[in-house]
């Protein structure tokens, strides 16, 4: 079975340009993450969807950060403008959801802003 | 509000020490608890979970029991390896049960030959 597949796993970009990462989850599963991980530290939650549905973004900077999932399987998460603090690990992760069942995260992309 | 706190790293040990990282739980009923890994440029994953009170956990000779009556879900390991040599992140349900954060700063472990 396939994993969390996210693409590119690089990208290198100016600031103040846009940039796109996507995901596709497990099938199957309905819950799908965005996080941000900073050299060092956790992943910090930025949303999460079950199904289509954006259940939690209050961490999302709604200013510069969006997000979609369309048919409820795969995601974009899009940033724009980009600047030189937004250079991070994005890393996306599906679960099957509720209280019992783990989360699988992707590879990652490793996001420069230069 | 719902909460899991880990202890602070870095945790250095030599080979075959034994393995002890802190994780204490705040929570209205008893969520499922998870213990994730992250080895040096790789992703994080599942290393143990377990869903019930008393339940134990394991994986890869780590363990983690679910305490109820000291609200714990602390990981041991019987003798650690330089490869366990990672970070380890004790972690609630992804975004149920009333956790507002998923993920900590993690404890990173070094383990010297």
């Amino acid at each position: 079975e396939a994993g969390v597949v996210q693409s590119p796993r690089y990208k290198i970009i100016e600031k103040k340009q846009p940039v796109a990462f996507w995901c596709n989850p497990i099938s199957g599963h309905n819950t799908l993450y965005w996080y941000l991980q900073n050299l060092g530290q956790g992943p910090e939650l930025l949303i999460r969807y079950e199904n289509e549905e954006a259940v939690d973004d209050s961490q999302l900077p709604k200013d510069r950060f969006s997000a979609e999932r369309l048919k409820g399987v795969d995601s974009t998460l899009k940033i724009q403008p980009a600047e030189l603090g937004d250079s991070a690990v994005y890393l996306c992760a599906s679960s099957l959801g509720g209280n019992a069942y783990e989360q699988y995260f992707g590879p990652g992309t490793r996001l420069t802003v230069t | 509000g719902n909460s899991v706190t880990q202890m602070e790293g870095p945790v250095t040990l030599s080979e075959e020490a034994f393995l002890t990282i802190n994780c204490t739980y705040t929570a209205t009923g008893y969520p499922s608890l998870f213990w994730y890994v992250q080895y040096p440029g790789e992703g994080l994953q599942l290393l143990l979970k377990a869903t019930k009170a008393d339940d134990k956990g394991s994986n890869k000779g780590f363990e983690a029991t679910y305490r109820k009556e000291t609200t714990s879900f602390h990981l041991e390991k019987g003798s650690v390896q330089v490869s366990d040599s990672a970070v380890y992140f004790c972690a609630p349900p992804g975004g149920t049960g009333g956790f507002k954060t998923i993920f900590g700063a993690g404890t990173r472990l070094f383990v010297k030959a």
